[in-house]
């Protein structure tokens, strides 16, 4: 079954940068784009960027620009997201989610919980 | 970007009742690539609807969703009490992918 795991949660000062890990399994993980979301506390969804496995291209949020950096390893089949120059507005739920044919999030992993404090 | 604006914040409902979410789109919605999906407390969105009317893997027929260009609904026909959750649509047609605010369906 298609599955998505991610890395556990983590703490970071302000200025850091974190590095979240989305490992998929279950598929073909080459054949299906890879999304970045976030859910600050308490709040809606806010979309950060997405990874097309094959070939490593990148869409990134204006927002997140020149702040976010998306990679992958297709030898294991896992998904990097990392966030530089971390803020206190940057605490969050960072999720993965498998791109459908089309676009939606069809699956999803279990969140990390990212907190920025000094 | 286009921005999506759900109505209402907030809907109260008894199980059985009827639900009608809305999603209103800043500007067209290409190809009508918008999504529906559920999140319940501490876990992840849950796709229920893609291309604005076709119900995801598993989705139970009491969930429905219409509209196209610029205006959305997400109907759910009896709410069953592991329907109370937040419905959050998308619309993943242009770039920037972007999300609305969210309804919370709350039991009455």
């Amino acid at each position: 079954q298609v599955q998505l795991v991610q890395s556990g949660a983590e703490v970071k000062k302000p200025g850091a940068s974190v590095k979240v890990s989305c490992k998929a399994s279950g598929y073909r993980f080459s054949g299906y784009y890879i999304d970045w979301v976030r859910q600050a506390p308490g709040q809606g969804l806010e979309w950060m960027g997405w990874i097309a496995p094959s070939s490593g291209g990148t869409n990134y949020a204006q927002s997140f620009q020149g702040r976010v950096t998306l990679t992958r390893d297709t030898s294991i089949n896992i998904v990097y997201m990392e966030l530089s120059r971390l803020r206190s507005d940057d605490t969050a739920v960072y999720y993965c989610a498998r791109l459908a044919a089309g676009g939606p999030g069809d699956y999803w992993g279990q969140g990390t919980l990212v907190t920025v404090s000094s | 970007e286009i921005v999506l604006t759900q109505s209402p914040a907030t809907l109260s409902l008894s199980p059985g009742e009827g639900a009608t979410l809305s999603c209103g789109a800043s500007q067209s919605v290409n190809s009508g690539y918008l999504a529906w999906y559920q999140q319940k407390p501490g876990l992840a969105p849950r796709l229920l609807i893609y291309e604005a009317s076709s119900r995801a893997t598993g989705i139970p027929d009491r969930f429905s969703g219409s509209g196209s260009g610029t205006d959305f609904t997400l109907i759910i026909s009896r709410l069953e009490p592991e329907d109370f959750a937040v419905y959050y649509c998308q619309q993943y047609g242009t770039s920037p992918r972007t999300f609305g605010q969210g309804t919370k369906v709350e039991i009455k």
